[in-house]
């Protein structure tokens, strides 16, 4: 099947400071990128959904100066989560989707902000 | 809004057990139902999907079947092994799974030997 990187797996910052998630689909060219966070025992929630070479989708809630998502090639989207405080803490996971209409996943990386 | 339902966890069963996750959702129409599973340390992966009323998807032994009228998708095994043992995510869309999904928040499920 197609394989989704994330990069890191995990990261720990200080409050204030920005982070950047890379999320890369190896194998196929991914037109859509979806970005999701995850609570601990809780459901995976949308939190935006980016087109290549296009300004990303945010759902209801999101803060899109806040949670920065750059799409710019078929194979690589970004989150930046700007000026970070602990209540970003949490676990990101991004998805891919090409010619063959289903959502490929990555890993997920771990957010520690301190 | 569209919302899914599963049963809490975690779920503990030895090899050879039966399994069953149950999923409830709430949509308006007719939306696509999927299970994910995640194994440690991976990605989600779409275990099997079901695109209108009584249609029943299959995946490794894993079956699932679209109930309209108790608006359920509950996931079934007849004998699990200790490799099914993962996060199991039901969702749904209202296309198929390269649009927007709507995930329950999942149910871990351990087999021991």
């Amino acid at each position: 099947g197609a394989v989704v990187s994330q990069h890191p797996s995990w990261v720990i910052c200080k409050s204030g400071t920005s982070v950047k998630i890379e999320c890369r689909s190896l194998d196929f060219q991914a037109t859509t990128m979806f970005w999701y966070r995850q609570f601990p025992k809780q459901s995976l929630m949308l939190m935006a959904t980016s087109n290549e070479g296009s300004k990303a989708t945010y759902e209801q809630g999101v803060e899109k100066d806040k949670f920065l998502i750059n799409h710019a090639s078929l194979t690589l989207s970004t989150l930046t989560v700007t000026s970070a405080h602990p209540e970003d803490s949490s676990f990101y996971i991004c998805s891919a989707s090409g010619g063959r209409r289903e959502q490929f996943f990555g890993p997920g990386t771990r957010l520690t902000v301190l | 809004g569209d919302s899914v339902t599963q049963m809490e966890g975690p779920v503990t069963l030895s090899e050879e057990a039966c399994l069953t996750i149950n999923c409830t959702y709430t949509a308006t129409g007719y939306p696509s139902l999927f299970w994910y599973v995640q194994y440690p340390g991976e990605g989600l992966q779409l275990l099997l999907k079901a695109t209108k009323a009584d249609d029943k998807g299959s995946n490794k032994g894993f079956e699932a079947t679209y109930r309209k009228e108790t608006t359920s998708f509950h996931l079934e095994k007849g004998s699990v092994q200790v490799s099914d043992s993962a996060v199991y995510f039901c969702a749904l869309s209202r296309g198929t799974s390269y649009g927007k999904l709507t995930f329950g928040q999942g149910t871990i499920l351990t087999v021991h030997p």
